[in-house]
């Protein structure tokens, strides 16, 4: 059972804009913010999305964070076949004195 | 090139242990903090451990608490995790990835390629 929540899949059409979320707690999201990282077929994981909206170099601008209160979510919009991949949140908990990550969310462009 | 290579994965016995190992270049080792992060077959994502950049600040999950220990060589540009009785569960691919300045703050920027560690009889 993971620290934060995910839905185990998701799913959109071409050109269409998909949100995942990721729910929380006041000693994680609530009062720290939220990574996203991207993790393709057979390969290691990428950051996404950092400190909540930012993105690194690199991440086309179709890839949006936002955070509220003890929950985030990832918007993907103009969804495109290479998206096909596994997106994990993840947030410092206080509580816990270490990371914590969500179970995943399987994006599948149909 | 911005580079994590991770070794010393392999099958070893429950019980036994193993050290891995993650080799940095292409960026300023010792300003960031470093951390493993475990993934078992078919599974998510975990935290296993992580150091601050001089080693003042270290954390583990409680998964691995009392049985791991995450180390660093600045010198050698170099992360190593000491895993002893290793159990079934502990049986995934271990990535080594870069922190920021901040040990509790700053996102994972860069990811190895993983090394894998199984446990069996």
């Amino acid at each position: 059972q993971s620290v934060l929540t995910q839905p185990p899949s998701a799913s959109g059409t071409p050109g269409q804009t998909v949100t995942i979320s990721c729910s929380g707690s006041s000693s994680n999201i609530g009062s720290n913010t939220v990574n996203w990282y991207q993790q393709l077929p057979g390969t290691a994981p990428k950051l996404l999305i950092y400190s909540n909206n930012p993105r690194p170099s690199g991440v086309p601008d179709r890839f949006s964070g936002s955070k509220s209160g003890t929950s985030a979510s990832l918007a993907i919009s103009g969804l495109q076949s290479e998206d096909e991949a596994d997106y994990y949140c993840a947030a410092w908990d206080d509580s816990l004195r270490g990371w914590v990550f969500g179970g995943g969310t399987k994006l599948t462009v149909l | 090139e911005v580079q994590l290579v991770e070794s010393g994965g392999g099958l070893v016995q429950p019980g036994r242990s193993l050290r891995l190992s993650c080799a940095a270049s292409g960026f300023t080792f010792d300003d960031y903090a470093m951390h493993w992060v475990r993934q078992a077959p078919g599974k998510g994502l975990e935290w296993v451990s992580g150091i601050s950049w001089k080693s003042g600040i270290i954390g583990y999950a409680d998964s691995v608490k009392g049985r791991f220990t995450i180390s660093r060589d600045n010198a050698k540009k170099s992360l190593y995790l000491q895993m002893n009785s290793l159990k079934a569960e502990d049986m995934a691919l271990y990535y080594c990835a870069k922190g920021g300045y901040s040990y509790g703050h700053d996102a994972f920027d860069i990811w190895g390629q993983g090394t894998m560690v199984t446990v069996s009889s």
